[in-house]
């Protein structure tokens, strides 16, 4: 167990709607980012929060976003899906720039 | 462009024998790099990780080694056993800017 906690576990949805994924990091790590791991692309890293502020921006949509709120849980918005974004989504968090520890992760299907 | 590459997708090894897992990079700006275990349904584990100050660290059965020079890094379990049968997937980062860099992994069975 990471200490990295993540719901929902599942997720099932329809093309066109918007999803919230949820992030709780290990305690006392001010870090949080979020990956993609889809069977083409693998492990993706999308964005990075530090203690509230945007820190980092990978290959992330613009059809998505996310937020690190103020008892540094994270959330992670999906909107307009469309069947390419099913795929697996980690949240790891750290407490330096350096080892990152990751959540069981959220399996989004989209219909 | 993979930055990070694992060129064996799998790798069979016989139990109590050595499991080496290869993983090479191409971004010179890397200099921390770690290796992840990740079950099926489950998010990646942390297992070692290195500095690109140092050419080895070792903890327990695993040791990571670092060639600079040739880019490229090796994963060492000794001796294996049956629950380290997994994807082990290497990644990397650059000062700890952006997130992690990962290769697509190595699935690594251990043979009775």
């Amino acid at each position: 167990d990471s200490g990295v906690t993540q719901t929902p576990k599942h997720l099932i949805t329809a093309t066109g709607q918007r999803v919230t994924l949820r992030c709780s990091p290990r305690s006392g790590d001010l870090s949080v980012y979020w990956y993609q791991q889809s069977l083409d692309q693998g492990l993706q890293f999308l964005i990075q929060y530090y203690n509230g502020e945007e820190r980092a921006k990978g290959n992330i949509l613009e059809r998505f976003s996310a937020q690190q709120f103020p008892d540094l849980h994270s959330e992670l918005n999906l909107s307009s899906l469309e069947l390419g974004d099913s795929a697996l989504y980690f949240c790891a968090s750290s407490e330096s720039d350096e080892t990152q520890y990751f959540g069981p992760g959220t399996r989004l299907l989209v219909l | 462009d993979q930055q990070v590459k694992q060129n064996s997708p799998s790798l069979s090894v016989q139990e109590g024998r050595i499991s080496i897992l290869n993983c090479d990079y191409t971004n010179s700006m890397f200099d921390y790099f770690l290796w992840y275990k990740k079950y099926p349904a489950e998010g990646p584990t942390f297992l070692i990780s290195i500095s690109s100050i140092k050419d080895k660290n070792e903890d327990g059965r695993f040791t990571v080694f670092l060639n600079k020079s040739a880019k490229h890094l090796s994963l060492h379990i000794v001796p294996s056993q049956p629950g380290d049968s997994a994807v082990y997937f290497c990644a990397a980062s650059a000062s700890g800017a952006d997130g992690l860099t990962f290769g697509k992994g190595t699935h690594l069975i251990i043979q009775p």
